[in-house]
């Protein structure tokens, strides 16, 4: 089946500066990559996603990367606030949405020093 | 207000003891799924529902089951729960078109078996 790793588990970041948070799948038949951000709380809202039809996908300052040959996939924030602290947690899924199987990765506690 | 509601938030029950989370949407979503998370584990997918009348098992269905016959709830029940399942469950819904996909988590529930 398949299996999401996520890498770091922690990371600490200067406010301005830009996070980056990785992530692997072992199955070629994903096609479904979001990512959750989880603040303390609450629960998990979706903030990105991409599918395997598209390489690179950005919302303002969130952008996420996706090399299918690799089987990885990245988040990228740019310019942090205080406010990106948070866990993130990246998932794959075969489908081509949410509307199926989906394994998360273990997450990352992302922490913004002011 | 477009929102997932859970009930209960909090419950401490003891082994054996059958129970049902209950999880509605008001937002006429077709997908709704079940996850459990735990320290240093993340989130897992327990069922997940492409629709009415339409079920399929997760990551980590043991233990549980779901039915959906509406389409506004989707409960989680478990018929004898034992201390391992104590966890924080969410209940989610989702809508996807094309590119687009919306995703709602609820608020959280948190059992403790005894």
């Amino acid at each position: 089946g398949e299996n999401v790793e996520q890498h770091p588990s922690t990371l600490s970041v200067q406010e301005g500066d830009s996070a980056v948070i990785k992530c692997t799948y072992s199955d070629s038949a994903s096609n479904y990559f979001p990512w959750y951000k989880q603040e303390l709380g609450k629960g998990p809202q979706l903030i990105i996603d991409i599918r395997s039809n598209v390489g690179e996908k950005k919302d303002q300052r969130i952008a996420v990367t996706l090399n299918k040959t690799a089987k990885h996939f990245s988040l990228h924030i740019t310019e942090t606030q205080p406010e990106d602290s948070a866990v993130y947690f990246c998932a794959a899924s075969p489908s081509y949405s949410s509307a199926s199987k989906i394994i998360f990765g273990s997450g990352t506690r992302l922490s913004i020093r002011p | 207000e477009a929102q997932v509601t859970q009930n209960p938030r909090y419950l401490i029950t003891v082994t054996g003891k059958k129970l049902t989370v209950t999880c509605s949407q008001n937002m006429n979503h077709e997908y709704m799924s079940w996850y459990r998370q735990d320290p240093g584990l993340g989130l897992r997918q327990i069922y997940y529902s492409m629709n009415v009348e339409v079920t399929d098992k997760g990551d980590v269905p043991e233990g549980y089951k779901v039915s959906r016959k509406e389409k506004r709830n989707f409960p989680l029940i478990l018929e004898s729960p034992s201390p391992n399942q104590t966890s924080l469950y969410f209940c989610a819904s989702s809508f996807s078109r094309g590119e687009e996909e919306t995703q709602y988590f609820g608020p959280g529930t948190r059992l403790l078996v005894l």
